[in-house]
């Protein structure tokens, strides 16, 4: 079975700007969350996403959006970036009871550097 | 709510034993253990459920204190792919969001 997918790996912007990143779970499974790792704060947990609905939010800005698509595969969306938007996020994926009793499955991560 | 970590990192010899405790100030429904080695995405150790159903790898082993909101994490006779930081992860009791420690960074010197 492939494992989570993220694209892309690496990712330059510059203040000011908008970044969409792309996730794709492991078939079979609904439930997606997005995290942001960085070495001041941790790892940090976002939202997560089942059958297309936002299930649960983390503490973060509503510049931090995201969808589900019907497929399970997952987008999320920074927008009017700031230097501190700077870190390693990471999708992972799990079976439709969420990641609340379930192991979670992470991707690579996508490396966000913003300018 | 973030739970905290102890230690924030150990350094042992292959074969050496160590354990590793999150603790937590509120009641917890689950605990999840997840490693990360440099560069790589974490992985899943265990999940240690309210009530005391664990979810998890054999070779894992790992406790949840309900009354005092602790777990601990036992890596017996390391190995040098045990190297790793070592995040735990809580949910609250009626909560849905999964708040990671600060992790420990475990090093296995040969």
């Amino acid at each position: 079975k492939a494992g989570v997918t993220q694209t892309p790996r690496y990712l330059i912007k510059t203040r000011g700007q908008q970044v969409t990143l792309s996730c794709s779970p492991i078939s079979g499974h609904r439930s997606v969350s997005w995290y942001q790792q960085t070495p001041g704060q941790g790892l940090q947990f976002l939202f997560e996403y089942f059958s297309e609905t936002q299930r649960n939010k983390g503490n973060f800005p509503g510049r931090f959006s995201g969808r589900q698509f019907s497929n399970s595969r997952s987008e999320m969306n920074v927008s009017t970036l700031e230097l501190g938007d700077s870190a390693l996020y990471l999708c992972a994926s799990s079976l439709g009871g969420g990641f609340r009793d379930n192991e979670q499955f992470f991707g690579p991560g996508t490396r966000l550097t913003v300018l | 709510q973030q739970p905290v970590q102890s230690p924030q990192a150990v350094i042992l010899r292959e074969g050496e034993d160590a354990v590793i405790n999150c603790s937590s100030s509120k009641a917890l429904y689950s605990v999840h253990w997840y490693r990360q080695k440099h560069g790589e995405a974490p992985v899943f150790l265990m999940i240690l459920l309210k009530g005391g159903e664990q979810k998890g790898h054999e070779k894992i082993s790992a406790s949840f204190n309900e009354k005092k909101q602790q777990s601990s994490l036992y890596l017996t006779a390391s190995q040098l792919s045990y190297s790793g930081t070592y995040f735990c992860g809580t949910i609250i009791q009626g909560a849905q969001k999964l708040v990671f420690g600060q992790g420990t960074r475990l090093t296995i010197n040969p």
